[in-house]
């Protein structure tokens, strides 16, 4: 069926880093853009960052910009977003989630979440 | 930059009908989507585009927008639609997706 399993989470300082994995699978990964959304806890969902199907082109909240790059390895079917200078703020569930193939706005698929925590 | 506004909270009784409205500036220009989240659980698409629902979600989740706002309507609420509520969208402005605040559902 299709799936997106994130992985990386965990603790850091402040001003550390972490690179979060997301492994997709039941889908041509290669065909989709993909999203990272972030949810601190108790708020809401904030969108992170966005990378085209091919990687050409990679978009960014201006929360994150600067600090957090999205890639992704079409031959390993996975999404990746490497978090540098973590601060507090960045203290959140972090989702991966599907680009409908259609309608832009639209995100099709999320994965479980993985937990990051910024804390000395 | 720009924003999506949700009303924070909404009741309903059970089998009744209800509406949760999102506004905002982008909607004018794009779709909004719609996703249901219950506690400790990743949000899950409910509608999306003109009034699309994805495989899987029942027939009383429909979608519907006019001007700079955007609804989701459940006709028949069901004790399980009981959950938090957030509509997204494209925008031109700002951060290219944006979210709204969220809507938290209770069905009385």
């Amino acid at each position: 069926q299709v799936q997106l399993v994130e992985s990386g989470g965990g603790v850091v300082q402040p001003g550390g880093s972490l690179r979060l994995s997301c492994a997709a699978s039941g889908f041509t990964f290669s065909s989709y853009g993909m999203h990272w959304v972030r949810q601190a806890p108790g708020k809401g969902l904030e969108w992170v960052a966005f990378i085209r199907y091919d990687g050409s082109n990679k978009y960014y909240a201006d929360s994150v910009k600067g600090r957090f790059t999205i890639s992704r390895d079409n031959s390993k079917n996975t999404l990746y977003l490497q978090m540098n200078s973590l601060r507090a703020e960045d203290t959140a569930v972090y989702y991966c989630a599907r680009a409908d193939i259609v309608v832009q706005e639209a995100f099709d698929i999320w994965g479980q979440g993985t937990m990051v925590t910024v804390s000395s | 930059s720009s924003e999506l506004t949700q009303d924070p909270a909404v009741s309903v009784a059970l089998g009744q009908t209800v509406r949760i409205t999102c506004q905002g500036d982008s909607l004018r220009s794009y779709y909004a989507s719609w996703y249901q989240q219950k506690p400790g659980q990743a949000p899950v698409l409910v509608i999306y585009g003109k009034n699309n629902r994805p495989s899987g979600i029942p027939d009383r989740f429909s979608g519907s927008s006019s001007g700079n706002t955007a609804s989701l309507t459940i006709t028949g609420a069901q004790a399980e639609d009981e959950a938090d509520y957030y509509c997204n969208s494209r925008d031109s402005s700002g951060n290219p997706w944006v979210f709204g605040g969220g809507t938290k559902l209770t069905v009385l």
